[in-house]
């Protein structure tokens, strides 16, 4: 039973490189969702999706894009990466009961 | 102001005590509130939701809801060194109820 999956779990890149994390569930939920975490800082909300075919800004959308493919996928996009991006990401999906099933987090470093 | 307000702690309590762990919250549309469990390198985890006020148990916890102050909070009953974590509230916000925003979490330390 695999939920959420996250890929990639590791990447570095250099300022100024683009990137997609990509993530799918497959519980069959309507919502999905992109957190990133920062030491002190909790999970901010980047980008939530309501439904297939509906995409809204969260709480830090600046730098960021999202696309979400179909039901089942939502991917985040760096276009151009600066070094405040490093942190880890989170991405979720959202049952009928509210409740967030999170990815494992992929750990981005911008240098 | 952050629409959702912990104490970053250490919270630190001795094992068998009661750990108490507040959050407020800035939008009075709010309707769902919830209680994540995160250890060190690890992804949230749900304890709790609730959606009406006064109280709500499970187990060794109790999550507590007063929306016209609000706040939410969560009681953890003899705490056990296993409870040792980030806690980390959300709130939905009023203009989407699928948006859900996190306070910046409670640190837990329960000592042995």
């Amino acid at each position: 039973n695999a939920g959420v999956t996250q890929t990639p779990k590791f990447q570095v890149l250099k300022t100024g490189q683009s990137m997609t994390l990509q993530c799918a569930q497959d519980m069959n939920h309507n919502s999905m969702y992109w957190y990133r975490q920062d030491p002190g800082m909790g999970l901010r909300l980047i980008y939530y999706s309501a439904s297939e075919g509906t995409t809204d800004k969260g709480e830090v959308p600046n730098g960021y894009n999202v696309s979400r493919l179909n039901k089942r996928e939502f991917s985040l996009r760096l276009e151009s990466a600066a070094p405040s991006q490093t942190s880890v990401y989170f991405c979720a999906s959202n049952g009928n009961t509210g409740e967030l099933f999170f990815g494992e987090g992929s750990r981005l470093t911008v240098l | 102001q952050k629409e959702v307000e912990q104490n970053s702690g250490p919270l630190s309590v001795p094992e068998g005590a009661i750990a108490s762990l507040n959050c407020t919250y800035s939008d009075r549309g709010s309707q769902s509130f919830f209680w994540y469990r995160q250890y060190s390198g690890k992804s949230p985890e749900l304890i709790m939701f609730i959606y009406s006020n006064g109280d709500k148990e499970d187990g060794r916890f109790t999550a507590q809801l007063n929306k016209a102050s609000q706040y939410v909070s969560l009681l953890i009953r003899d705490s056990q060194p296993s409870d040792s974590a980030t806690y980390l509230c959300a709130v939905n916000g009023g203009d989407s109820s699928y948006k859900l925003i996190f306070g910046s979490g409670t640190r837990l330390l329960v000592r042995p």
